[in-house]
């Protein structure tokens, strides 16, 4: 079975610019998750769905951060405009709601921003 | 808000030595999980416990959810070089549906 699939793996792009980061959740899995991962701060929760319904987005830094999740299957993470400090690397995990806490992760986005 | 200690940071170990790590709270967890991630990857899921004493292993891994439900410990018994990585623990939080995730062990060893 396919897993979390994310893309791109890796991302360069300059200050100001709009970042896309996309997910494909596990195939039945009705809870996704979108985490940011930096050597300082850890492993962080930004938003995540149910159902497709964005349920929690405390965890997201501004609002030059948004996320969508059009349909069970795609959801996007973007960033605009970028920031050297949104250099990390960007999960995403999907789950079934029902427990929501085995999740699985994808292997990531790196961003970098310069 | 809720955080997780996990101890120690980093651990340098020969092949074949067991390892011990724990996870601390200042709050109960009803749920414990140890994930572990590999270079260049996302972390995966080891083990998942969701009662108080319980003990599970899966393969030379071995996991017990403390009495006090505020720790956890994460055993590996004759470490190999693919163990190397960052082992994490992780609880929900208080509304049940998002996991914190502690900073880490990073696991290195040497062949």
């Amino acid at each position: 079975d396919a897993g979390v699939i994310q893309s791109p793996r890796h991302e360069v792009t300059e200050m100001g610019q709009e970042v896309t980061l996309r997910c494909k959740p596990i195939s039945g899995h009705n809870s996704l998750f979108w985490y940011r991962q930096t050597m300082m701060r850890g492993l962080e929760l930004l938003i995540y769905f149910n159902n497709n319904v964005p349920i929690d987005d405390s965890g997201m830094p501004e609002d030059r951060f948004s996320a969508k999740m059009p349909n069970a299957s795609f959801s996007t993470l973007k960033i605009q405009p970028s920031e050297p400090r949104d250099s990390a690397v960007y999960f995403c995990a999907s789950s079934f709601w029902d427990n929501s806490y085995e999740q699985y992760f994808g292997p990531g986005t790196r961003l970098t921003v310069t | 808000g809720q955080q997780l200690n996990q101890s120690p940071q980093s651990m340098f170990i020969q092949e074949g030595e067991d390892v011990s790590m724990n996870c601390t709270s200042s709050s109960i967890f009803n749920t414990w999980l140890w994930y572990k991630q590999d270079p260049g990857e996302g972390p995966v899921l080891l083990i998942a416990l969701y009662k108080a004493g319980e003990l599970t292993s899966n393969g030379r891994l071995t996991a017990q959810f403390g009495i006090t439900r505020k720790d956890s410990f994460l055993n590996i018994s004759a470490s190999i070089p693919s163990d190397v990585g960052i082992y994490f623990c992780a609880g929900p939080n208080n509304a049940g549906n998002m996991l914190t995730f502690g900073g880490g062990t990073r696991l290195m060893v040497k062949p």
